[in-house]
């Protein structure tokens, strides 16, 4: 079965400075996918970034990065610069690629504050 | 890229009607749906997983005979709420993949109100 768990309900930070979100996750698979999804108050889910386990380097997507930690089963994000657009909920989620099942965290709402 | 599409974004509805919800994936063909709902200040919960031309797969606990799920081609799958009771109201999201590797394309979320 897959689990994630996101321990850290609520986290702020100043704009232009940077914020790590917490992620750890459980599965049997070999093959699975990890994300991080966005919800601003419209509720439209939005991806934000993106990893394959059977990579080691970390993805980046401009401002965004991860800390995948296999071993360890952990999948931190890290948002640099912080904009007061970030501000949402962030959604961990693992996906297997034997169920194509996407399972998500509890979420972290991110607040931003000028 | 992909997107998908989600009807009607908000409905109010009178306690024991059906109410049905579309989801359309507009430029790429989606074999397999997922129906979720969310609960206010709640994640995601997986409900079931539409298949084209063949039954959806529901998960533990919910009910197939409330929640009716129809896949009937390529773009297009719905969700009816049969005999809406107020404890229903809730956002339900729809999402498909264009490419699993990069996740899942969601929906814009539609907003069920049972009165």
């Amino acid at each position: 079965a897959q689990t994630v768990t996101q321990s850290q309900p609520e986290m702020s930070v100043q704009e232009a400075e940077t914020v790590t979100l917490s992620c750890t996750y459980d599965t049997s698979e070999s093959d699975y996918y990890l994300f991080w999804y966005k919800q601003p108050p419209s509720r439209q889910m939005i991806l934000v970034i993106r990893q394959e386990a059977y990579k080691q380097q970390n993805a980046t997507e401009n401002r965004f990065s991860v800390n995948f930690q296999k071993a360890a089963k952990s999948f931190s994000l890290k948002i640099s610069d912080s904009q007061l657009g970030d501000a949402a909920m962030y959604f961990c989620a693992s996906l297997s690629r034997n169920t194509d099942k996407l399972i998500f965290g509890t979420g972290t709402r991110l607040q931003v504050f000028p | 890229g992909a997107v998908v599409s989600q009807h009607p974004s908000w409905v109010i509805c009178k306690s024991g009607t059906s109410v049905k919800i579309e989801c359309r994936s507009l430029d790429f063909q989606a074999t397999t749906m997922f129906w979720y709902r969310q609960f206010p200040k709640q994640s995601l919960m997986l409900m079931a997983t539409s298949n084209e031309g063949s039954k959806a797969t529901y998960e533990q606990g919910v009910e197939k005979d409330k929640f009716l799920i129809n896949h009937a081609s390529l773009t297009l799958s719905t969700l009816t709420v049969t005999s809406a009771h107020p404890e229903d109201s809730s956002f339900y999201i729809c999402s498909a993949r264009a490419d699993r590797s990069y996740g899942y394309t969601f929906g814009s979320g539609t907003r069920l109100t049972v009165v």
